[in-house]
């Protein structure tokens, strides 16, 4: 079946850097991927649709200056937080979904911690 | 735009008994996909159970069921001989046209031994 791998698995940064999450596509082109923020023990929230050669395309509210993604080939993108703060700190997931399939399969998540 | 409701933000079950979870969602467009999602303890998302809109045949997975009324907007998900392992939250989700998945709030069920 197709697989997501997401990197890492958790991270702890200092205020003011910048961490890279890497999300893979294993066994299948993806040429849209998804990338999500969820809060303790709420929903997920889309911050982005990462579409490959092309910019990603941002929800309402979420800092594109902030959040940097590339989506450089059908099996990889990355999502940077830049400039990383306390408030930053979170839990991420991105999706990707098989072409003609519908419904996604979801990376196992990255929690960031900010200090 | 769309909106998925989970009514229930907590439900507990007995092993071995059965238990459902209800959505109800709000779209205008006519073909779409619904899910549920379960999210265990190591936050893995785990795609359940899917169903096409244009399918009146509820879809089926093993223990888990949906009862998918249309015209009501609404998409249940049944749990039947319930495990331990099922504890976990619940998330029922829309897709349409924009191929973006638009989650509920979240049901937390616990299995009880």
């Amino acid at each position: 079946g197709a697989v997501v791998s997401q990197h890492p698995s958790r991270v702890i940064c200092k205020s003011g850097t910048s961490v890279k999450i890497e999300c893979r596509s294993l066994d299948f082109q993806a040429t849209t991927m998804f990338w999500y923020r969820q809060f303790p023990k709420q929903s997920l929230m889309l911050m982005a649709t990462s579409n490959e050669g092309s910019k990603a395309t941002y929800e309402q509210g979420v800092e594109k200056d902030k959040f940097l993604i590339n989506h450089a080939s059908l099996t990889l993108s990355t999502l940077t937080v830049t400039s990383a703060h306390p408030e930053d700190s979170s839990f991420y997931i991105c999706s990707a979904a098989l072409q003609g399939y519908y419904g996604y399969t979801f990376g196992s998540g990255t929690r960031l911690t900010v200090v | 735009a769309q909106t998925v409701t989970q009514s229930q933000p907590e439900m507990s079950v007995q092993e071995a008994e059965t238990v459902t979870l209800s959505c109800t969602y709000d779209t205008s467009e006519n073909n779409y996909y619904l899910f549920w999602y379960k999210q265990p303890p190591s936050r893995q998302m785990i795609l359940v159970i899917r169903q096409e809109a244009y399918k009146q045949q509820n879809a089926t997975e093993n223990r888990f069921s949906v009862n998918f009324q249309k015209a009501a907007k609404s998409f249940s998900l049944k749990i039947s001989d319930s495990q331990l392992g099922d504890t976990a939250m619940y998330f029922c989700a829309f897709q349409g046209g924009s191929e973006k998945l638009v989650f509920g709030k979240g049901t937390k069920l616990t299995v009880n031994p």
